[in-house]
């Protein structure tokens, strides 16, 4: 099953654009993450936040946690050709602190 | 310090058949997961083992089992191959296993089943 949902499932967007992607989950969690999928590299973590952070900056990531809303947002500020890739934000199984749960993706392209 | 490897990175197999994939995790890793990957279903967890222990197991039918070694290093086993099993597995390592470490993964291994 799937906790988290992206959106949106596909973004392309212009060199040196901003790109925001979301994700929503389901049930309380102790923290989320951000993850990245290419062919180059395979899965790469990118940031963890936990739920009693609202916001966590690493070089041009910013993540925002709502936990109210039960919401997360990656912001990547400009966007680089190497950027593109699919984004999978993963969160904790809230009874289970052994797996992940994954939402979908967002394919992210980046035109030069 | 050397990734996650997995073998074969390849798999051309049958309906029917079984297979065997492997992980190696980081060194002084003792938790390794494993999950699949499909267009359809996206990434679903299927078991974590933490020194030689399945701790956890995701919604797989029995045809999926897996085991540890005393040295972390991790196989994991489907038989009776379906065409539905074809996907992306992929295996990730992490110092404790515990969700709210990162985890490492691997390249995976890319199974058809034909």
């Amino acid at each position: 099953s799937q906790q988290g949902e992206e959106d949106p499932q596909a973004l392309s967007i212009q060199e040196g654009e901003n790109a925001t992607m979301n994700c929503s989950y389901k049930t309380s969690i102790n923290n989320l993450q951000w993850y990245r999928q290419n062919s180059g590299r395979g899965l790469v973590h990118l940031i963890l936040i936990r739920s009693n952070e609202r916001e966590k900056h690493s070089g041009r990531l910013r993540v925002t946690l709502d936990t109210s809303k039960k919401s997360s947002s990656l912001l990547i500020t400009a966007s680089r050709a190497a950027d593109t890739a699919s984004y999978f934000c993963a969160t904790d199984a809230g009874d289970s602190n052994y797996q992940l749960i994954w939402g979908a993706g967002t394919k992210l392209i980046i035109k030069p | 310090k050397a990734g996650v490897t997995q073998t074969p990175r390849y798999l051309i197999k049958t309906r029917g058949q079984q297979v065997t994939l492997s992980c190696s995790p980081i060194s002084g890793h003792r938790s390794v997961s494993w999950y699949q990957q499909t267009p359809g279903q996206g990434l679903q967890f299927l078991f974590e083992y933490f020194s030689e222990t399945q701790r956890n197991k995701g919604n797989f039918p029995g045809r999926f089992s897996g085991r540890q070694f005393s040295n972390s290093r991790s196989e994991m086993n489907v038989s009776t191959l379906e065409l539905g099993d074809s996907a992306l597995y992929l295996c990730a390592s992490s110092l404790v296993g515990r969700a709210y470490n990162e985890q490492f993964f691997g390249p995976g291994t890319r199974l058809t089943v034909l």
